[in-house]
């Protein structure tokens, strides 16, 4: 069965300091799906990126990163130098290949306050 | 511009009665889904339709249903057959991918919050 594992219900920082969203996951497929989605005050999720399990290299995206470790089943997301604006819910997800990529199960999120 | 769109943004429902949530995709996109959202927790998935005319329960389909008549349509009823219906409620659609070992990324709507008084 799948299942998406974020350990830190919130956390709180400071403007400019750089943060580490954990998600870890579990799946028997090898053929899978990650997401990492935003969801601010006004409650729509936004799409920051899409993971392939094949696909094992780090991304980054201006002041994002993504780090991919498939040993550990993890796909951690960390915001360098955070803003307020980066004040949001972020929901860490997974989608298995073998059920035609319609069920994604996604994490219970980990709300980041940024303080000014 | 191209996009999700949901309505009412907020719905107040007495006991007892069924409402309907409406989605709607500009996005040209077949697969349309429904979730549900509570407190402090993550999306879990009501229905989600392929294509037109189809649709599958999802891990909470009870006292839910829908209808997929239109490709860019996918209203949600939620009956009085729902026990605790008062969350936020948001509709994604993706594009439907050929072969079974593929998927395409899920875009959402603004969402509805739904309170029962």
């Amino acid at each position: 069965a799948q299942k998406v594992t974020q350990a830190q219900t919130e956390i709180s920082v400071v403007e400019k300091e750089d943060v580490t969203l954990d998600c870890v996951y579990e799946t028997r497929d090898t053929t899978y799906y990650l997401f990492w989605y935003k969801q601010p005050p006004s409650g729509e999720l936004v799409f920051l990126i899409r993971r392939n399990s094949f696909d094992e290299q780090n991304e980054i995206s201006g002041r994002y990163s993504w780090n991919f470790q498939k040993s550990t089943s993890s796909f951690n997301f960390t915001i360098t130098a955070s803003q307020v604006v980066d004040s949001a819910v972020y929901f860490c997800a997974l989608s298995e290949a073998n059920t035609g990529g319609f069920k994604t199960i996604f994490g219970a999120g980990t709300r980041l306050f940024v303080k000014a | 511009d191209g996009g999700i769109t949901q309505s009412p943004k907020y719905l107040f429902r007495k006991e007892g009665q069924n409402v309907t949530l409406s989605c709607e995709q500009n996005l040209n996109h077949d697969a349309m889904y429904w979730y549900r959202q509570d407190p402090g927790q993550g999306l879990r998935l009501i229905y989600y339709s392929q294509i037109v005319n189809d649709f599958q329960k999802g891990d909470i389909a009870e006292g839910y249903s829908v209808s997929r008549e239109k490709k860019e349509s996918f209203p949600l009823t939620v009956t009085s057959a729902q026990k605790n219906p008062t969350a936020f409620y948001l509709c994604a659609s993706s594009q439907k991918t050929s072969g079974v070992t593929s998927t395409d990324t899920q875009y959402f709507g603004p969402g509805t919050r739904l309170t029962v008084l």
